[in-house]
């Protein structure tokens, strides 16, 4: 079964900072992977999606990920962070050609700095 | 659309009480899941639905049974309540087999006293 392990659980950063956030995932087969966002008080939002071709997935927000199928990771990253970003972030995985199910990670919750 | 509602919103039961959590979606989705959300625990998967009429079990599914009433409609029930099962509850829908985004629900929040 596929699990996924996020590497920071809680991170703190000043306004224009760069962020990577890691994400690992444990699947010997072909896999789909998300990053979601869920600002304060709301409900899980989709950021972006890798399920084949360009390993550089580029998403909304100018956040973007890199899938590295040798290390079995897709960290998340932005060049340059606002204080809007404040929020928690979770990595998803599914085994493509098997059943429906999506495993979630256990989130790292992002913290800006004005 | 309203895409993913979910009723009720928040709920506090007493121990050994059962309730169910309505879930329904306007979106033609095939597959829908029930997910809950814990302090440092991220999203946990409880059971899914990949299409009217079948369900499967997910991470954390003990304590909990599933009805996939219709494609629409996705309910979770607690059958006797337990306070480790105090948490956010989350469902969330998707098009057949997972390959795409998953919409969710705004969430119930479920007290056990």
């Amino acid at each position: 079964a596929q699990s996924v392990s996020q590497h920071n659980h809680h991170v703190i950063l000043s306004e224009a900072a760069s962020l990577e956030l890691g994400c690992n995932y444990s699947y010997g087969g072909t896999v789909n992977l998300f990053w979601y966002v869920q600002y304060p008080g709301q409900h899980l939002q989709l950021l972006l999606k890798y399920f084949s071709g360009d390993p550089l997935v580029k998403g909304i927000k100018g956040f973007e990920a890199e899938f590295i199928k040798s290390k079995f990771s897709f960290n998340l990253r932005k060049p340059s962070v606002q204080w809007s970003d404040t929020a928690e972030y979770f990595c998803a995985v599914k085994a493509t050609g098997r059943d429906d199910k999506i495993i979630f990670g256990k989130g790292t919750r992002l913290h800006i700095l004005p | 659309n309203a895409g993913v509602t979910q009723t009720p919103k928040f709920q506090v039961l007493k121990t050994g009480q059962s309730m169910t959590l309505q879930c329904a979606q306007d979106m033609n989705h095939n597959s829908m899941y029930w997910y809950r959300q814990d302090p440092g625990m991220g999203l946990r998967l409880i059971y899914y639905s990949a299409s009217e009429g079948t369900t499967d079990k997910g991470e954390v599914p003990n304590g909990y049974n599933v009805s996939r009433l219709n494609k629409r409609e996705f309910s979770l029930r607690l059958e006797s309540a337990a306070p480790s099962q105090t948490s956010v509850y989350f469902c969330a829908s998707t098009t057949s087999g997972g390959y795409n985004e998953q919409f969710f629900g705004p969430g119930t929040r479920l007290t056990v006293l």
